[in-house]
């Protein structure tokens, strides 16, 4: 069955450090997406890729983020610097060949 | 664009009672529809899906029927419970991406 891990589960850091997000789908996947949770704006899709391949990272709100998946395994979104409107929960997920998606349990990121 | 629109929340009810979220879409085409459900401190999860016009989807007591002429996928459940409580999402899924609606918060009293 197809999983994904993110990690940390929590991070707190302060304005102006480097985030990193990590993500770990465990198999089964052809597709895999980037989303941010606000109560404000609700479920926003950053970025996703397909075969490890960005294809659309217009939901990428400024150039301070930015995303990778060097391969099947693992994707990293980073956020450099952070600003405190950047607090929210991020999620990975992935699409499997079913087209059903899975989330991932999120990120808590709290910028002070 | 594609777009989901969804009942405004929060809802609250007494346990046994009967639910309705109500979801309309726009979409060109024929998307699939979705309803997820996210509890406290957690993921989203796949509830229930249809694929055509006409599919009913059904899941741990939630239905769903996938009404093309009303452009709706509204979820029901007969009689729900404490457990229940929690966010729910539906959405459809255009040519390679899911779009969502902006959730339904439900609570159930006991």
């Amino acid at each position: 069955d197809a999983g994904v891990i993110q990690s940390p589960r929590h991070e707190v850091t302060e304005m102006g450090q480097e985030v990193t997000l990590r993500c770990k789908p465990i198999s089964g996947h052809d597709y895999l997406f980037w989303y941010r949770q606000t109560m404000m704006r609700g479920l926003e899709l950053l970025i996703y890729f397909n075969n490890n391949v960005p294809i659309d990272d217009s939901g990428m709100p400024e150039d301070r983020f930015s995303a990778k998946m060097p391969n099947a395994s693992f994707s990293t979104l980073k956020i450099q610097p952070s600003e405190p409107r950047d607090s929210a929960v991020y999620f990975c997920a992935i699409q499997g060949r079913n087209y059903g998606y899975t989330f991932g349990s999120g990120t808590r990121l709290t910028v002070v | 664009g594609d777009s989901v629109t969804q009942m405004e929340g929060p809802v609250t009810l007494s346990e046994e009672a009967f639910l309705t979220i109500n979801c309309t879409y726009t979409a060109t085409g024929y998307p699939s529809l979705f309803w997820y459900v996210q509890y406290p401190g957690e993921g989203l999860q796949l509830l229930l899906k249809a694929t055509k016009a006409d599919d009913k989807g059904s899941n741990k007591g939630f239905e769903a029927t996938y009404r093309k002429e009303t452009t709706s996928f509204h979820l029901e459940k007969g009689s729900v419970q404490v457990s229940d409580s929690a966010v729910y999402f539906c959405a459809l899924r255009g040519a390679q991406k899911l779009v969502f609606g902006q959730g339904t918060r439900l609570t159930i009293n006991p």
